[in-house]
């Protein structure tokens, strides 16, 4: 069974930081890894989608990278904003030879931006 | 504008009285999915449907039904409502299940009593 971790779990730091956030997963038979962020009492936002062919997706400040045998893939903040403030999380789409199509999420690691 | 809706946002209700909340997409997404998601346990899977008429457990589907008689609608419906099924729901859509970016509605806060 897929299992997904984000280490670690709160991360505070002054703005203007350059910061990265882990997530790692226990099965490299994935279809693709997605970061979202999701803001307190809303929805999630899709930040980037990192197919399981690609090594890394860029948005902006924002740099995902994704190593498959490793197990593991990260988040990179540039110049961080006091409005990145949010819990980000990570989830994967594996290849189930079971033919599930069920998705993974980490538990998400809360990021607080200091002005 | 592209978007997933639920409704209702917010409900309170009472054990054992049936309740359904609808799911709707504008985007012609194939695969839709219903989470849930709890302190300290992160999201959960709890329904996917990777076509109309097509739809397939998750990780936690006790207590819960689905259908997906149309392509945009895909409602999770709770027969008889317990309080561990307390909880915020979200809905989400995409057009492939396999390659796509997860699109996710803006959630449901159900209490149960």
């Amino acid at each position: 069974k897929q299992e997904v971790t984000q280490i670690p779990a709160a991360l505070s730091v002054p703005e203007g930081e350059n910061l990265v956030l882990n997530c790692s997963f226990t099965d490299s038979a994935i279809y693709n890894l997605q970061w979202f962020r999701q803001d307190p009492g809303k929805g999630l936002t899709s930040l980037l989608l990192i197919q399981s062919s690609q090594r890394e997706q860029t948005s902006g400040r924002l740099n995902a990278s994704l190593d498959k045998s490793s197990g593991r893939s990260t988040l990179y903040i540039a110049a961080s904003q006091p409005g990145d403030s949010a819990t980000y999380l990570c989830a994967v789409r594996p290849k189930d030879s079971g033919g599930y199509q069920k998705v993974t999420f980490g538990t998400g690691t809360k990021l607080q931006v200091i002005p | 504008e592209a978007q997933v809706t639920q409704n209702p946002r917010y409900l309170i209700t009472v054990t054992g009285k049936k309740l359904t909340v609808t799911c709707s997409q504008n985007m012609n997404h194939e695969y839709m999915s219903w989470y849930r998601q709890d302190p300290g346990l992160g999201l959960r899977q709890i329904y996917y449907s990777m076509n109309v008429e097509v739809t397939d457990k998750g990780d936690v589907p006790e207590g819960y039904k689905v259908s997906r008689k149309e392509k945009r609608n895909f409602p999770l419906i709770l027969e008889s409502p317990s309080p561990n099924q307390t909880s915020l729901y979200f809905c989400a859509s995409s057009f492939r299940h396999s390659t796509d970016t997860q699109y996710f509605g803006p959630g449901t806060r159900l209490t149960v009593l």
